[in-house]
């Protein structure tokens, strides 16, 4: 069985607090993503890498930064987080080619207070 | 205009109701096109994917693609309790990145 999974299911933090997400994918997928998904506004892609040690911004890298250090893990990283980072930060992983069909991990839903 | 536009509901109809799902979008480029169930507390899972123009069946699900008009459906037959989630659809290119682009979701709630 396919298996994305996350560090954390749930995160409370402060303001100002330096925070890494966690995710490891164990389909030797060459490409992983972090989206965040807010009500109303959906899947947003954050950072994908498509190969280790490279990555790519997506459409709202503000804030964070991502780093891939192996093959199956990718970290996301939120240097300074502020309250308006609060949101559900899910994982995905895809297999060059069909980067469309995408596996995701359960979420980890991170509070900044 | 959002490139994918998607009612968020919540649809909610009863036990054993046939359902209906839409997406519509602006980018003729899309060509690949897909659906994901997120139930709550979960990522999502891909439930269909289908290239270009026709329908796609797989038990009580069928998708459809017009690409003449730029809309999606996904049709449920026989609805269960079960069905009850978030449901995504998605699309993508066949040039460049082959990265999906969201719609944000419909809820579906099925009710004994």
């Amino acid at each position: 069985d396919v298996k994305v999974t996350q560090s954390s299911r749930y995160l409370v933090k402060r303001t100002g607090e330096k925070v890494f997400l966690e995710c490891v994918q164990d389909m030797d997928h060459e490409n992983m993503f972090w989206y965040r998904q807010d009500p109303g506004l959906g899947l947003r892609l954050i950072y994908f890498s498509y190969d280790v040690k490279m990555k790519e911004k997506g459409d709202i890298p503000e804030g964070y930064s991502v780093s891939r250090e192996k093959k199956e893990r990718f970290s996301l990283i939120l240097e300074s987080a502020s309250t308006n980072q609060t949101s559900m930060y899910l994982c995905a992983s895809a297999r060059t080619g069909v980067l469309n069909s995408q596996y995701f991990g359960p979420g980890t839903r991170l509070t900044v207070l | 205009q959002k490139e994918v536009e998607q009612d968020p509901g919540p649809l909610s109809v009863p036990e054993g109701a046939i359902v209906s799902l839409n997406c519509t979008y602006s980018n003729s480029a899309f060509q690949y096109f897909m659906w994901y169930r997120q139930y709550s507390r979960k990522g999502p899972e891909l439930l269909m994917y289908t290239y270009s123009s026709g329908n796609k069946e797989d038990g009580r699900f069928t998708a459809q693609v017009d690409k003449s008009s730029k809309y999606i459906s996904l049709f449920i037959r026989d609805s269960q309790p079960s069905d009850s989630a978030t449901y995504l659809c998605a699309m993508s290119s066949s040039g460049g990145s082959y990265i999906p682009t969201f719609g944000r979701g419909t809820s579906l709630i099925v009710h004994p």
